[in-house]
C-alpha cells in the first residue's frame, strides 16, 4: 500500500529560525513528489520534484528529493509568522492516472 | 481569474438526506478529483476523472458518486449521507497527468457536517 509519512507532526518556532520538514514515502513506481502549503483554506502548490538531488528553490523555501532513501525535505529559512500553516507532502505513483497520495501534514506555527 | 469553485462552502445536514456538492473549474483542465481531509489522515482521494465521461474510484469511494458530463464540472453526490462522512472536502483540477501536468489546483473546500 502506498504511504507517505511526514514528521514532525507539529512544531513551534520563533521568527527568524530555520525549519526542516521531513517526508518519507513508500510508493509503487514513483513519478513525482509535491509539497503544498495549507493555511485556513485550500492547499496551494509549492514544489514538484521528480529528480534526485536537484534542489528546488523559491525565496526562503527550498526542497530536495532523495529517491534512493525515499524521502524529501522542505527547508524554510528566516521564518516569518506568515509561514504558519500546514505543510503537506504528496507523492504521485505512475500507475494511477493523476492520483496523489498525501501525508498527514506538518503543522508549523511561527511565533513573533 | 483561473480558479476552482465549490458550492456550498458549508453544509449541515441529517443522515440519509441526499446532497450534491458542486465543483467547477475555468481552466479547461482535463483532470479533476475529489478529496476528503480528516484530522491526522491528510487528504484522501475519493474519486477522480481523467476526462468527460471517464471517472474512477480513489482510495475512499464508498458512499459517494460522481459524474463528469462536462469538462468544467465534477459534482460529488452523497446519496445517503452518514455521520462518518462529516469532513472537509476539496475538489482539485489539473491540466492532465504525468509530472509536467500534475500541479493540482484546489477549490476552497466544503465543510460538511452530517448529524
Amino acid at each position: 500500500e502506498d504511504k507517505v509519512v511526514q514528521s514532525p507532526l507539529s512544531l513551534v518556532v520563533h521568527e527568524g529560525d530555520t525549519v526542516t520538514l521531513n517526508c518519507s514515502y513508500e510508493v509503487t513506481n514513483f513519478r513525482s513528489l509535491l509539497w503544498y502549503k495549507q493555511e485556513k483554506k485550500a492547499p496551494t502548490f509549492l514544489f514538484m520534484l521528480t529528480s534526485s538531488g536537484i534542489e528546488k528553490k523559491s525565496g526562503r523555501l527550498s526542497s530536495i528529493l532523495d529517491k534512493k532513501e525515499l524521502f524529501s525535505i522542505l527547508n524554510i529559512t528566516a521564518t516569518q509568522t506568515g509561514d504558519s500553516a500546514v505543510y503537506l507532502c504528496a507523492v504521485e505513483p505512475i500507475l494511477y492516472g493523476n492520483k496523489l497520495v498525501f501525508g498527514a501534514g506538518t503543522i508549523l506555527r511561527v511565533k513573533s | 481569474e483561473a480558479q476552482v469553485t465549490q458550492n456550498p462552502r458549508y453544509l449541515i445536514t441529517v443522515t440519509g438526506k441526499k446532497l450534491t456538492v458542486t465543483c467547477s473549474q475555468n481552466m479547461n483542465h482535463e483532470y479533476m478529483s475529489w478529496y476528503r481531509q480528516d484530522p491526522g489522515l491528510g487528504l484522501r482521494q475519493i474519486y477522480y476523472s481523467m476526462n468527460v465521461e471517464v471517472t474512477d474510484k480513489g482510495d475512499v469511494p464508498e458512499g459517494y458518486k460522481v459524474s463528469r458530463k462536462e469538462k468544467r464540472n465534477f459534482p460529488l453526490i452523497l446519496e445517503s449521507p452518514s455521520p462518518n462522512q462529516t469532513s472537509l472536502y476539496f475538489c482539485a483540477s489539473s491540466k492532465g497527468y504525468g509530472s509536467s501536468y500534475n500541479e493540482q489546483f484546489f477549490g476552497p473546500g466544503t465543510r460538511l457536517t452530517v448529524l
